[in-house]
């Protein structure tokens, strides 16, 4: 059972394009929603994030979106550069039984943005 | 270190070996956690060490995986019997508390089981 899910599995924009990421999720333990950022040959490195008690947050060209009622957030990158080319994870992550808060990953978006 | 330190970056081995993975977690970091990520798919939790607690090791597929950490600093994924199907990146990350903030990745290590 996938818990969260990502969408869509590829993304190409022209450069200065706004590409969207949505992400829905399932369970409402989850308490806290990161964005990885990953280059070809290295690992996840965190984006932003949010909580669900935060609508929106805003970090430079990065923006997340969230709807507490209707278990989805999204991840929007205003003026997308070449640079922005990367594979995009969305993660939830909650307190776990045995004691541990362990992220739960989308399978990715990968985006290309083309000069 | 600076970062998460993971080796060897690329593992080759034959079906039914025994491989370990290695990681040096960022100095201080008293978090480890190991995921697996396989082509297509996203990182798929393994096993959490924290301090001197008792690991929670509900993400490990099978009892082939196996995992330790000495001294609270490097900790060792040791996969036995390996099959084809474990073939993937290891990613170990590192944090400075209890909880997913701050949480940092090493580059991996590529498992490929021929």
């Amino acid at each position: 059972q996938q818990q969260v899910k990502q969408s869509p599995q590829s993304l190409i924009v022209q450069k200065g394009g706004i590409p969207i990421i949505n992400c829905a999720y399932e369970n409402t333990a989850f308490d806290y929603f990161p964005w990885y950022q990953q280059f070809p040959g290295k690992g996840p490195a965190l984006l932003i994030a949010i909580r669900p008690d935060v609508s929106e947050k805003k970090e430079g060209r990065f923006t997340i979106s969230f709807n507490k009622s209707a278990k989805q957030f999204s991840l929007h990158i205003m003026d997308s550069q070449p640079g922005d080319s990367a594979t995009y994870f969305c993660a939830a992550s909650k307190f776990s039984g045995a004691g541990s808060y362990q992220l739960t990953f989308g399978k990715g978006t990968k985006l290309s943005v083309i000069p | 270190g600076a970062g998460v330190s993971q080796s060897p970056s690329n593992k080759v081995t034959e079906k039914g070996k025994d491989v370990e993975l290695r990681c040096d977690p960022i100095s201080g970091h008293t978090a480890l956690y190991w995921y697996r990520q396989s082509l297509g798919q996203g990182l798929e939790f393994l096993i959490y060490f924290q301090g001197n607690s008792a690991p929670d090791k509900s993400g490990l597929p099978s009892d082939r995986f196996s995992a330790e950490r000495t001294g609270g600093s490097v900790s060792t994924l040791t996969i036995q019997r390996t099959q084809q199907e474990d073939s993937a990146v290891y990613l170990c990350a590192s944090s400075s508390g209890q909880g997913v903030w701050g949480y940092t990745f090493g580059s991996g290590t590529r498992l490929t089981v021929v």
